[in-house]
């Protein structure tokens, strides 16, 4: 599987933009690259995923390099309920089925 | 929609028994997923089935493992015997194969003592 680079850890203030980098420099043409965040005592939460254009929805953007050697997760305002470890993940589609597969992920710290 | 239902949330057992965990996927998602979580190693996928068959199971620790998933609509996941190396959280997930994200359910906190 390609494998995935993110910091250990970022803080951000509350009500500010937050921008979560990620490379994926082995990354295949056919990789979806998946984000998704885990709350203190919870499982894994689906956040976006994209290909090779960005992406926007309710929770976040997703900017994607043009050589997809990279990303970028955007929080657009970063509230207290966003503390969580958020994970950048490949996902490749194969026909005997697919996987993700977890790193140690960032873990984001947001200041009242 | 109810999402991912795991039972049970906690369970803490004697190194030796046997332990069952369970899983109830999304109504309609094909692909189910089993994993575990440690302070240690962070989030393992241990085995995953497709529409009911097992596909890779190599994440299985060893023999001790099992998993079956006899219909669409659950799942299991035994530990026998358990040892106290078992303790984790394991969260099962399921997706449509070809679809968007992963649902994961809430979990269940082993503690084998």
């Amino acid at each position: 599987d390609a494998k995935t680079t993110q910091p250990n850890s970022m803080e951000s203030n509350e009500e500010e933009p937050v921008h979560l980098p990620c490379n994926h420099s082995t990354i295949s043409g056919t990789d979806y690259i998946h984000w998704y965040r885990q709350l203190p005592s919870q499982g894994p939460e689906y956040v976006i995923h994209g290909l090779t254009s960005n992406v926007n929805n309710r929770m976040a953007s997703l900017a994607i390099a043009e050589d997809r050697k990279s990303s970028t997760l955007i929080l657009h305002r970063a509230t207290l309920r966003d503390a969580a470890v958020y994970y950048c993940i490949l996902r490749a589609l194969k026909s005997s089925g697919d996987k993700l597969t977890f790193g140690t992920g960032t873990r984001l710290a947001v200041r009242p | 929609d109810a999402g991912v239902i795991q039972s049970p949330r906690h369970e803490v057992t004697e190194m030796g028994q046997e332990v069952t965990l369970r899983c109830k996927p999304i109504s309609g998602h094909n692909s189910l997923f089993w994993y575990r979580q440690t302070m240690m190693r962070g989030l393992e996928l241990l085995i995953y089935f497709n529409n009911n068959v097992p596909i890779d199971d190599s994440g299985m620790p060893e023999d001790r493992f099992s998993a079956k998933m006899p219909n669409a609509s659950f799942s299991t996941l035994k530990i026998q015997p358990s040892e106290p190396r078992d303790s984790a959280v394991y969260f099962c997930a399921s997706s449509f194969r070809e679809g968007k994200g992963y649902t994961f359910g809430s979990g269940t906190r082993l503690t084998v003592v």
